[in-house]
Protein backbone atom coordinates (compact mmCIF):
# COMPACT_ATOMS: atom_id res chain seq x y z
CA UNK A 1 0.00 0.00 0.00
CA UNK A 2 0.82 3.88 -0.01
CA UNK A 3 1.96 3.79 -3.42
CA UNK A 4 2.64 7.21 -5.10
CA UNK A 5 3.07 7.86 -8.99
CA UNK A 6 4.51 10.95 -10.69
CA UNK A 7 3.46 11.58 -14.86
CA UNK A 8 5.57 11.85 -16.67
CA UNK A 9 8.75 10.67 -15.70
CA UNK A 10 10.82 12.28 -17.79
CA UNK A 11 9.63 15.57 -19.76
CA UNK A 12 12.13 17.78 -22.44
CA UNK A 13 10.63 21.16 -23.43
CA UNK A 14 11.78 24.40 -24.75
CA UNK A 15 12.72 27.13 -22.95
CA UNK A 16 10.12 29.69 -22.24
CA UNK A 17 7.36 26.83 -22.37
CA UNK A 18 5.00 25.54 -19.34
CA UNK A 19 5.52 22.28 -17.97
CA UNK A 20 3.08 20.28 -15.84
CA UNK A 21 4.32 17.28 -13.46
CA UNK A 22 1.54 15.34 -11.75
CA UNK A 23 1.42 13.21 -8.26
CA UNK A 24 -0.85 11.37 -7.32
CA UNK A 25 -1.65 9.40 -4.57
CA UNK A 26 -2.84 5.88 -5.70
CA UNK A 27 -4.51 4.06 -2.95
CA UNK A 28 -4.87 6.41 -0.19
CA UNK A 29 -5.90 10.32 0.55
CA UNK A 30 -3.71 12.64 0.97
CA UNK A 31 -4.59 15.93 2.27
CA UNK A 32 -1.12 17.05 2.08
CA UNK A 33 1.55 16.43 -0.48
CA UNK A 34 5.34 17.62 -0.73
CA UNK A 35 7.21 18.83 -3.75
CA UNK A 36 10.84 18.54 -3.92
CA UNK A 37 13.84 19.51 -6.88
CA UNK A 38 16.95 17.17 -6.80
CA UNK A 39 20.15 18.45 -8.71
CA UNK A 40 23.05 15.70 -9.30
CA UNK A 41 24.95 14.19 -6.71
CA UNK A 42 22.77 16.60 -4.16
CA UNK A 43 19.92 16.58 -1.59
CA UNK A 44 16.30 16.57 -1.93
CA UNK A 45 15.12 20.12 -1.27
CA UNK A 46 11.78 20.92 0.48
CA UNK A 47 10.15 23.09 -2.79
CA UNK A 48 6.67 24.05 -1.33
CA UNK A 49 3.81 22.05 0.99
CA UNK A 50 0.81 21.40 -1.42
CA UNK A 51 -2.31 21.56 0.69
CA UNK A 52 -5.85 19.78 -0.32
CA UNK A 53 -8.52 22.98 -1.06
CA UNK A 54 -5.95 25.37 0.19
CA UNK A 55 -2.97 27.28 -0.85
CA UNK A 56 0.42 26.21 -1.01
CA UNK A 57 3.36 27.16 1.06
CA UNK A 58 6.30 27.63 -0.24
CA UNK A 59 9.95 27.39 1.05
CA UNK A 60 12.23 30.39 1.51
CA UNK A 61 13.66 31.32 -1.65
CA UNK A 62 11.12 28.64 -4.39
CA UNK A 63 9.09 31.76 -6.64
CA UNK A 64 5.70 31.02 -6.07
CA UNK A 65 4.30 32.60 -9.51
CA UNK A 66 7.18 30.10 -11.34
CA UNK A 67 6.48 26.83 -9.31
CA UNK A 68 2.45 27.11 -9.06
CA UNK A 69 1.10 24.18 -7.24
CA UNK A 70 -2.78 23.08 -7.58
CA UNK A 71 -4.24 20.78 -4.67
CA UNK A 72 -7.42 20.13 -6.15
CA UNK A 73 -8.26 16.33 -4.69
CA UNK A 74 -7.04 14.45 -1.91
CA UNK A 75 -5.36 12.14 -4.14
CA UNK A 76 -3.60 14.76 -6.63
CA UNK A 77 -1.51 17.49 -6.87
CA UNK A 78 0.22 19.63 -9.79
CA UNK A 79 3.28 21.28 -9.84
CA UNK A 80 3.54 23.97 -13.15
CA UNK A 81 7.01 25.01 -14.29
CA UNK A 82 6.22 28.28 -16.01
CA UNK A 83 8.33 29.84 -18.84
CA UNK A 84 11.04 27.25 -17.63
CA UNK A 85 14.60 27.51 -18.29
CA UNK A 86 17.76 25.15 -18.42
CA UNK A 87 18.64 26.90 -14.60
CA UNK A 88 14.80 24.55 -13.85
CA UNK A 89 16.33 21.65 -15.12
CA UNK A 90 16.28 19.45 -11.93
CA UNK A 91 14.39 15.92 -11.13
CA UNK A 92 11.38 17.27 -8.85
CA UNK A 93 10.05 14.40 -7.03
CA UNK A 94 6.76 14.46 -4.62
CA UNK A 95 5.92 12.68 -1.67
CA UNK A 96 3.08 11.59 0.27
CA UNK A 97 1.06 9.74 3.26
CA UNK A 98 -1.92 8.40 4.36
CA UNK A 99 -1.96 9.61 8.12
CA UNK A 100 -1.19 13.54 7.70
CA UNK A 101 1.80 16.19 7.56
CA UNK A 102 2.85 15.09 11.13
CA UNK A 103 3.29 11.32 10.19
CA UNK A 104 6.69 10.07 10.79
CA UNK A 105 6.70 8.27 7.25
CA UNK A 106 6.89 9.54 3.96
CA UNK A 107 6.04 7.34 0.68
CA UNK A 108 7.91 9.22 -2.83
CA UNK A 109 6.87 9.50 -6.11
CA UNK A 110 9.47 8.20 -8.92
CA UNK A 111 10.05 11.43 -9.71
CA UNK A 112 9.85 13.27 -13.09
CA UNK A 113 13.34 14.18 -14.64
CA UNK A 114 13.03 17.94 -16.51
CA UNK A 115 15.24 19.12 -19.36
CA UNK A 116 14.76 22.69 -20.64
CA UNK A 117 16.76 23.26 -23.87
CA UNK B 1 21.46 25.46 11.52
CA UNK B 2 19.82 21.68 11.05
CA UNK B 3 22.62 19.82 8.99
CA UNK B 4 22.92 16.29 8.08
CA UNK B 5 26.34 14.82 7.09
CA UNK B 6 26.93 11.40 5.20
CA UNK B 7 31.07 8.96 4.61
CA UNK B 8 31.68 8.12 2.15
CA UNK B 9 30.44 10.27 -0.37
CA UNK B 10 30.78 7.07 -2.48
CA UNK B 11 31.93 3.66 -2.09
CA UNK B 12 33.32 0.15 -4.50
CA UNK B 13 32.41 -3.38 -2.95
CA UNK B 14 32.75 -6.45 -4.54
CA UNK B 15 29.28 -8.59 -4.72
CA UNK B 16 28.98 -10.57 -1.50
CA UNK B 17 31.09 -8.47 1.12
CA UNK B 18 29.49 -5.68 3.91
CA UNK B 19 29.43 -2.21 4.21
CA UNK B 20 28.93 0.20 6.60
CA UNK B 21 27.39 4.01 5.81
CA UNK B 22 27.58 6.52 8.48
CA UNK B 23 25.46 9.72 9.00
CA UNK B 24 26.07 12.37 11.52
CA UNK B 25 23.40 15.03 12.50
CA UNK B 26 23.41 18.39 14.06
CA UNK B 27 19.51 18.58 13.98
CA UNK B 28 17.50 19.88 16.98
CA UNK B 29 15.16 19.08 18.42
CA UNK B 30 15.73 15.47 17.12
CA UNK B 31 12.31 13.49 16.44
CA UNK B 32 13.31 11.21 14.28
CA UNK B 33 16.25 9.34 11.67
CA UNK B 34 15.50 7.81 8.50
CA UNK B 35 17.58 6.16 5.89
CA UNK B 36 16.34 5.87 2.33
CA UNK B 37 17.36 3.60 -0.98
CA UNK B 38 17.54 5.49 -4.00
CA UNK B 39 17.94 3.90 -7.25
CA UNK B 40 19.24 6.24 -10.31
CA UNK B 41 16.70 8.18 -11.74
CA UNK B 42 13.92 6.98 -9.43
CA UNK B 43 12.25 8.19 -6.11
CA UNK B 44 13.64 6.97 -2.59
CA UNK B 45 12.17 4.00 -0.58
CA UNK B 46 12.66 3.96 3.19
CA UNK B 47 14.19 1.13 4.32
CA UNK B 48 14.46 2.24 8.64
CA UNK B 49 13.02 4.61 10.43
CA UNK B 50 14.20 5.07 14.03
CA UNK B 51 12.98 6.94 16.89
CA UNK B 52 15.08 8.36 20.08
CA UNK B 53 14.79 5.41 21.94
CA UNK B 54 15.58 2.82 19.26
CA UNK B 55 19.47 2.04 19.13
CA UNK B 56 19.21 -0.41 16.18
CA UNK B 57 16.82 -1.57 14.06
CA UNK B 58 16.54 -4.20 10.92
CA UNK B 59 15.47 -4.90 7.80
CA UNK B 60 16.57 -7.65 5.97
CA UNK B 61 20.34 -7.60 5.06
CA UNK B 62 20.15 -4.00 6.36
CA UNK B 63 20.56 -3.01 9.78
CA UNK B 64 20.42 0.43 11.16
CA UNK B 65 21.80 1.93 14.26
CA UNK B 66 21.27 5.29 15.98
CA UNK B 67 23.72 6.92 18.89
CA UNK B 68 21.04 9.83 19.70
CA UNK B 69 23.65 11.14 22.35
CA UNK B 70 26.75 10.91 19.50
CA UNK B 71 24.18 12.45 17.22
CA UNK B 72 25.51 9.44 15.24
CA UNK B 73 23.55 7.04 12.77
CA UNK B 74 24.64 4.00 10.28
CA UNK B 75 23.59 1.92 7.70
CA UNK B 76 25.13 -2.17 7.85
CA UNK B 77 24.48 -3.49 4.39
CA UNK B 78 25.45 -7.46 4.91
CA UNK B 79 26.17 -9.79 2.16
CA UNK B 80 25.83 -6.70 -0.80
CA UNK B 81 23.89 -7.91 -3.85
CA UNK B 82 24.04 -6.27 -7.42
CA UNK B 83 20.81 -4.82 -6.57
CA UNK B 84 22.25 -2.74 -3.70
CA UNK B 85 23.82 -0.27 -6.26
CA UNK B 86 21.99 3.04 -6.05
CA UNK B 87 22.56 6.06 -3.01
CA UNK B 88 21.72 5.74 0.43
CA UNK B 89 20.29 8.82 1.60
CA UNK B 90 20.49 9.85 5.61
CA UNK B 91 17.12 11.92 6.64
CA UNK B 92 16.66 13.60 9.77
CA UNK B 93 13.72 15.12 11.55
CA UNK B 94 12.94 17.81 13.77
CA UNK B 95 10.30 18.86 15.61
CA UNK B 96 7.10 17.49 15.09
CA UNK B 97 8.29 15.07 12.91
CA UNK B 98 6.72 16.23 9.77
CA UNK B 99 8.00 16.04 6.18
CA UNK B 100 8.58 20.11 6.33
CA UNK B 101 10.84 19.45 9.29
CA UNK B 102 13.10 16.72 7.36
CA UNK B 103 17.11 17.53 6.78
CA UNK B 104 18.25 15.63 3.83
CA UNK B 105 21.92 14.34 3.61
CA UNK B 106 23.40 14.66 0.34
CA UNK B 107 23.40 10.16 -0.21
CA UNK B 108 26.43 7.86 -0.33
CA UNK B 109 26.62 6.41 -3.37
CA UNK B 110 27.31 2.99 -3.37
CA UNK B 111 28.05 0.92 -6.42
CA UNK B 112 28.24 -3.38 -5.96
CA UNK B 113 30.86 -5.12 -8.49
CA UNK B 114 30.40 -8.93 -9.27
Amino acid sequence: GAVVSQHPSRVICKSGTSVKIECRSLDFQATTMFWYRQFPKQSLMLMATSNEGSKATYEQGVEKDKFLINHASLTLSTLTVTSAHPEDSSFYICSANPWGPISREQFFGPGTRLTVL
Amino acid sequence: KNQVEQSPQSLIILEGKNCTLQCNYTVSPFSNLRWYKQDTGRGPVSLTIMTFSENTKSNGRYTATLDADTKQSSLHITASQLSDSASYICVVSASGGGADGLTFGKGTHLIIQP
